[in-house]
Protein backbone atom coordinates (compact mmCIF):
# COMPACT_ATOMS: atom_id res chain seq x y z
CA UNK A 1 0.00 0.00 0.00
CA UNK A 2 1.63 3.39 -0.60
CA UNK A 3 2.23 5.71 1.87
CA UNK A 4 1.35 9.06 2.13
CA UNK A 5 3.12 12.10 3.90
CA UNK A 6 1.39 15.23 4.49
CA UNK A 7 1.85 18.73 6.22
CA UNK A 8 0.39 18.42 9.84
CA UNK A 9 -1.05 21.49 10.03
CA UNK A 10 -1.69 24.69 8.29
CA UNK A 11 -3.15 28.04 8.24
CA UNK A 12 -4.83 30.30 6.18
CA UNK A 13 -6.75 33.26 6.39
CA UNK A 14 -10.63 33.63 5.22
CA UNK A 15 -10.76 34.36 1.57
CA UNK A 16 -7.14 32.82 0.60
CA UNK A 17 -7.00 30.35 -2.16
CA UNK A 18 -5.32 26.79 -0.14
CA UNK A 19 -3.01 24.25 -1.49
CA UNK A 20 -2.17 21.09 0.83
CA UNK A 21 0.26 19.31 -0.80
CA UNK A 22 0.42 14.81 -0.30
CA UNK A 23 3.63 12.82 -1.46
CA UNK A 24 3.17 9.16 -2.26
CA UNK A 25 6.35 8.35 -4.02
CA UNK A 26 5.36 4.46 -4.32
CA UNK A 27 1.78 4.93 -5.85
CA UNK A 28 1.35 2.25 -8.10
CA UNK A 29 -0.15 2.09 -11.21
CA UNK A 30 -3.44 1.26 -10.32
CA UNK A 31 -3.94 3.73 -7.64
CA UNK A 32 -6.43 5.91 -7.21
CA UNK A 33 -5.98 9.31 -5.22
CA UNK A 34 -8.41 10.33 -3.12
CA UNK A 35 -8.91 13.09 -0.72
CA UNK A 36 -11.47 13.26 2.42
CA UNK A 37 -12.56 16.11 4.96
CA UNK A 38 -13.53 15.11 8.47
CA UNK A 39 -14.85 17.61 11.08
CA UNK A 40 -14.70 16.73 14.79
CA UNK A 41 -16.74 13.69 15.72
CA UNK A 42 -17.89 13.25 11.84
CA UNK A 43 -17.20 10.46 9.59
CA UNK A 44 -14.76 11.76 6.60
CA UNK A 45 -16.39 13.20 3.76
CA UNK A 46 -15.61 12.76 0.04
CA UNK A 47 -14.10 15.76 -1.09
CA UNK A 48 -12.43 15.15 -4.94
CA UNK A 49 -10.35 11.87 -6.28
CA UNK A 50 -8.22 11.70 -9.79
CA UNK A 51 -5.80 9.06 -11.37
CA UNK A 52 -3.71 11.87 -13.11
CA UNK A 53 -3.38 15.48 -14.72
CA UNK A 54 -6.25 17.96 -13.15
CA UNK A 55 -9.95 16.99 -11.89
CA UNK A 56 -11.83 20.13 -10.57
CA UNK A 57 -15.26 20.08 -9.21
CA UNK A 58 -17.55 22.28 -7.54
CA UNK A 59 -15.39 22.36 -3.98
CA UNK A 60 -11.57 21.92 -4.77
CA UNK A 61 -9.07 21.16 -7.63
CA UNK A 62 -6.92 18.17 -7.71
CA UNK A 63 -3.72 18.26 -9.42
CA UNK A 64 -1.34 15.42 -10.14
CA UNK A 65 1.94 15.72 -11.86
CA UNK A 66 2.76 12.86 -14.30
CA UNK A 67 4.96 11.02 -12.46
CA UNK A 68 1.59 10.81 -9.70
CA UNK A 69 4.44 10.85 -6.94
CA UNK A 70 2.70 13.94 -5.22
CA UNK A 71 -1.04 15.71 -5.04
CA UNK A 72 -2.06 18.81 -4.63
CA UNK A 73 -5.48 19.82 -3.12
CA UNK A 74 -6.21 22.96 -3.97
CA UNK A 75 -9.37 25.14 -2.13
CA UNK A 76 -10.70 28.19 -3.51
CA UNK A 77 -11.23 30.85 -1.11
CA UNK A 78 -11.41 29.27 2.13
CA UNK A 79 -14.23 30.19 5.09
CA UNK A 80 -14.41 29.25 8.88
CA UNK A 81 -16.49 26.59 7.96
CA UNK A 82 -13.26 24.90 6.21
CA UNK A 83 -11.51 24.57 9.10
CA UNK A 84 -11.10 20.48 9.57
CA UNK A 85 -8.82 17.61 8.71
CA UNK A 86 -7.49 17.00 5.38
CA UNK A 87 -6.86 13.54 4.20
CA UNK A 88 -5.27 11.90 1.23
CA UNK A 89 -5.50 8.64 0.13
CA UNK A 90 -3.80 6.75 -2.09
CA UNK A 91 -5.27 3.17 -3.05
CA UNK A 92 -5.98 0.65 -5.51
CA UNK A 93 -10.17 0.42 -6.95
CA UNK A 94 -10.50 -2.46 -9.44
CA UNK A 95 -14.18 -3.32 -8.63
CA UNK A 96 -14.28 -1.63 -5.22
CA UNK A 97 -11.83 -0.89 -2.50
CA UNK A 98 -9.98 -3.61 -1.27
CA UNK A 99 -8.32 -1.78 1.65
CA UNK A 100 -7.98 1.94 2.92
CA UNK A 101 -5.32 2.97 5.69
CA UNK A 102 -4.91 6.74 6.67
CA UNK A 103 -2.02 8.80 6.97
CA UNK A 104 -1.73 11.44 9.35
CA UNK A 105 -4.05 14.03 7.50
CA UNK A 106 -3.17 17.79 7.85
CA UNK A 107 -5.40 19.84 10.31
CA UNK A 108 -6.23 23.17 8.15
CA UNK A 109 -7.16 26.37 10.77
CA UNK A 110 -9.09 29.02 9.00
CA UNK A 111 -8.27 32.48 10.92
CA UNK A 112 -11.07 35.62 10.50
CA UNK B 1 -24.77 10.47 -3.61
CA UNK B 2 -24.59 7.19 -1.30
CA UNK B 3 -25.17 7.44 1.91
CA UNK B 4 -23.87 4.65 4.74
CA UNK B 5 -26.08 5.19 8.21
CA UNK B 6 -23.91 4.42 11.25
CA UNK B 7 -25.75 3.58 14.47
CA UNK B 8 -26.10 4.73 16.98
CA UNK B 9 -23.87 8.12 16.77
CA UNK B 10 -23.52 7.95 20.45
CA UNK B 11 -23.30 5.13 23.62
CA UNK B 12 -22.19 4.66 26.81
CA UNK B 13 -21.91 1.20 28.99
CA UNK B 14 -20.97 0.20 31.90
CA UNK B 15 -17.27 -1.54 32.14
CA UNK B 16 -17.36 -5.40 31.05
CA UNK B 17 -20.74 -4.88 28.84
CA UNK B 18 -20.94 -5.60 25.36
CA UNK B 19 -22.01 -2.72 22.41
CA UNK B 20 -23.11 -3.12 19.31
CA UNK B 21 -22.69 -0.41 16.29
CA UNK B 22 -24.57 -0.87 12.70
CA UNK B 23 -23.25 0.31 9.47
CA UNK B 24 -25.82 0.14 6.80
CA UNK B 25 -25.05 1.27 2.93
CA UNK B 26 -28.60 2.49 2.42
CA UNK B 27 -29.04 2.84 -1.47
CA UNK B 28 -26.53 0.84 -2.58
CA UNK B 29 -24.34 -2.97 -2.08
CA UNK B 30 -21.33 -2.74 -0.22
CA UNK B 31 -19.67 -6.01 -0.77
CA UNK B 32 -16.51 -4.54 1.26
CA UNK B 33 -16.71 -2.76 5.07
CA UNK B 34 -14.06 -1.45 6.97
CA UNK B 35 -14.15 -0.19 10.39
CA UNK B 36 -11.71 1.92 12.00
CA UNK B 37 -11.32 3.77 15.23
CA UNK B 38 -10.06 7.39 15.88
CA UNK B 39 -8.47 8.25 18.91
CA UNK B 40 -8.87 12.32 19.70
CA UNK B 41 -6.54 14.25 17.83
CA UNK B 42 -5.32 11.10 15.80
CA UNK B 43 -5.90 9.60 12.66
CA UNK B 44 -8.42 6.75 11.56
CA UNK B 45 -6.80 3.67 12.59
CA UNK B 46 -7.96 0.46 10.14
CA UNK B 47 -9.56 -2.23 12.88
CA UNK B 48 -10.84 -5.00 10.24
CA UNK B 49 -11.80 -5.30 7.00
CA UNK B 50 -14.97 -7.62 6.43
CA UNK B 51 -16.33 -8.95 2.86
CA UNK B 52 -20.08 -9.91 2.81
CA UNK B 53 -20.02 -13.39 3.09
CA UNK B 54 -16.84 -14.22 4.57
CA UNK B 55 -15.04 -13.51 8.05
CA UNK B 56 -13.55 -10.50 8.83
CA UNK B 57 -9.67 -9.81 7.92
CA UNK B 58 -8.36 -8.28 11.31
CA UNK B 59 -5.12 -5.93 11.20
CA UNK B 60 -2.33 -6.60 13.33
CA UNK B 61 -2.88 -5.95 17.32
CA UNK B 62 -6.73 -6.14 16.64
CA UNK B 63 -7.98 -8.42 19.09
CA UNK B 64 -11.09 -10.97 16.71
CA UNK B 65 -12.27 -12.03 19.83
CA UNK B 66 -12.96 -8.72 21.80
CA UNK B 67 -14.14 -6.90 18.36
CA UNK B 68 -16.58 -9.12 16.42
CA UNK B 69 -17.58 -8.39 12.94
CA UNK B 70 -20.53 -9.50 10.87
CA UNK B 71 -21.27 -8.83 7.56
CA UNK B 72 -24.76 -11.33 6.68
CA UNK B 73 -25.75 -8.94 4.01
CA UNK B 74 -24.74 -6.49 1.56
CA UNK B 75 -25.75 -3.87 3.29
CA UNK B 76 -24.99 -4.35 6.54
CA UNK B 77 -22.35 -4.73 8.81
CA UNK B 78 -21.63 -4.78 12.60
CA UNK B 79 -19.16 -4.34 15.02
CA UNK B 80 -19.43 -5.78 18.37
CA UNK B 81 -17.43 -4.84 21.19
CA UNK B 82 -17.63 -7.28 23.61
CA UNK B 83 -16.75 -7.40 27.44
CA UNK B 84 -16.01 -3.57 27.03
CA UNK B 85 -13.32 -1.69 29.17
CA UNK B 86 -12.41 2.14 29.70
CA UNK B 87 -9.25 1.81 27.18
CA UNK B 88 -11.83 0.74 24.23
CA UNK B 89 -13.37 4.07 24.77
CA UNK B 90 -13.24 5.78 21.54
CA UNK B 91 -14.80 7.01 18.20
CA UNK B 92 -15.48 4.25 16.00
CA UNK B 93 -16.05 4.57 12.20
CA UNK B 94 -17.11 2.17 9.62
CA UNK B 95 -16.84 2.59 5.48
CA UNK B 96 -18.12 1.03 2.85
CA UNK B 97 -17.20 0.17 -0.46
CA UNK B 98 -19.47 -0.98 -3.21
CA UNK B 99 -20.11 -2.11 -6.56
CA UNK B 100 -20.64 -1.10 -10.09
CA UNK B 101 -21.17 3.01 -9.72
CA UNK B 102 -20.57 3.43 -6.24
CA UNK B 103 -17.33 1.74 -5.91
CA UNK B 104 -15.10 4.57 -6.96
CA UNK B 105 -15.46 5.90 -3.77
CA UNK B 106 -15.59 5.03 -0.16
CA UNK B 107 -18.27 6.10 1.69
CA UNK B 108 -18.45 6.78 5.15
CA UNK B 109 -20.51 6.52 8.24
CA UNK B 110 -21.03 9.37 10.70
CA UNK B 111 -18.83 7.40 13.87
CA UNK B 112 -19.59 6.51 16.88
CA UNK B 113 -18.70 8.09 20.19
CA UNK B 114 -18.01 5.18 22.44
CA UNK B 115 -17.62 5.82 26.40
CA UNK B 116 -17.33 2.74 28.58
CA UNK B 117 -17.28 3.77 32.50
Amino acid sequence: LAKTTQPISMDSYEGQEVNITCSHNNIATNDYITWYQQFPSQGPRFIIQGYKTKVTNEVASLFIPADRKSSTLSLPRVSLSDTAVYYCLVAPNSGGYQKVTFGTGTKLQVIP
Amino acid sequence: GAVVSQHPSRVICKSGTSVKIECRSLDFQATTMFWYRQFPKQSLMLMATSNEGSKATYEQGVEKDKFLINHASLTLSTLTVTSAHPEDSSFYICSASGTGAHNEKLFFGSGTQLSVL
